[in-house]
């Protein structure tokens, strides 16, 4: 299996632009995850999606922030305009479920710049 | 509220030397428990998790974990560590039910010295 995978690996940008950063999950998950990472906060849980329904997206920090799913193998994070401080590495996990139990499977992450 | 704190930021260990890394966590009810190693540039792997049952938990790459419920604790441990070891550690504690996400500790970096 080729994991959870993420595209592009790196993103430099400047401020005001638009950033998509793109998952696939892994084949027959049916739950996605998409966190940040930054050395201030620590990894936190953005937004996730069971069955392709965003479930909670009570982490996406404001309105530029949007994420969709539009089938079961892939998802969008978008950010429209970026800011500096969106600088951070995006990780995009899968699941089997939302089940307590599930193992979270994460891929290799974005490293977002904004400059 | 859930949380989870990590209390050393880094440390550093001699190869072939004990590892131990420490979890402390804030949860109502029974919690379930995960590490998770990050190698630099790489994802998250999970190591170990607990769920229930037997507290001394056994992963890959020779980690084991305990689950101290008087401690509310979740340490990481290793009898000998490798240079392959150096890695961020992460900690995290499950969902209080079904359809919510893992809330991670700050994380731990490990430097092995040779």
């Amino acid at each position: 299996d080729a994991g959870v995978i993420q595209s592009p690996r790196h993103e430099v940008t400047e401020m005001g632009q638009e950033v998509t950063l793109r998952c696939k999950p892994i084949s027959g998950h049916n739950s996605l995850f998409w966190y940040r990472q930054t050395m201030m906060r620590g990894l936190e849980l953005l937004i996730y999606f069971n069955n392709n329904v965003p479930i909670d997206d009570s982490g996406m920090p404001e309105d530029r922030f949007s994420a969709k799913m539009p089938n079961a193998s892939f998802s969008t994070l978008k950010i429209q305009p970026s800011e500096p401080r969106d600088s951070a590495v995006y990780f995009c996990a899968s699941s089997l479920s939302t089940s307590r139990t599930d193992t979270q499977y994460f891929g290799p992450g974005t490293r977002l710049t904004v400059l | 509220a859930q949380s989870v704190t990590q209390p050393d930021i880094h440390i550093t260990v001699s190869e072939g030397a004990s590892l131990e890394l420490r979890c402390n966590y804030s949860y109502g009810a029974t919690p379930y428990l995960f590490w998770y190693v990050q190698s630099p540039g790489q994802g998250l792997q999970l190591l170990l998790k607990y769920f229930s049952g037997d507290t001394l938990v056994q992963g890959i790459k020779g980690f084991e974990a305990e689950f101290k419920r008087s401690q509310s604790s979740f340490n990481l441990r290793k009898p000998s560590v490798h240079w392959s070891d150096a890695a961020e550690y992460f900690c995290a504690v499950g969902p209080n039910q079904a359809g919510t996400a893992l809330i991670f500790g700050k994380g731990t970096t490990l430097s092995v010295s040779s």
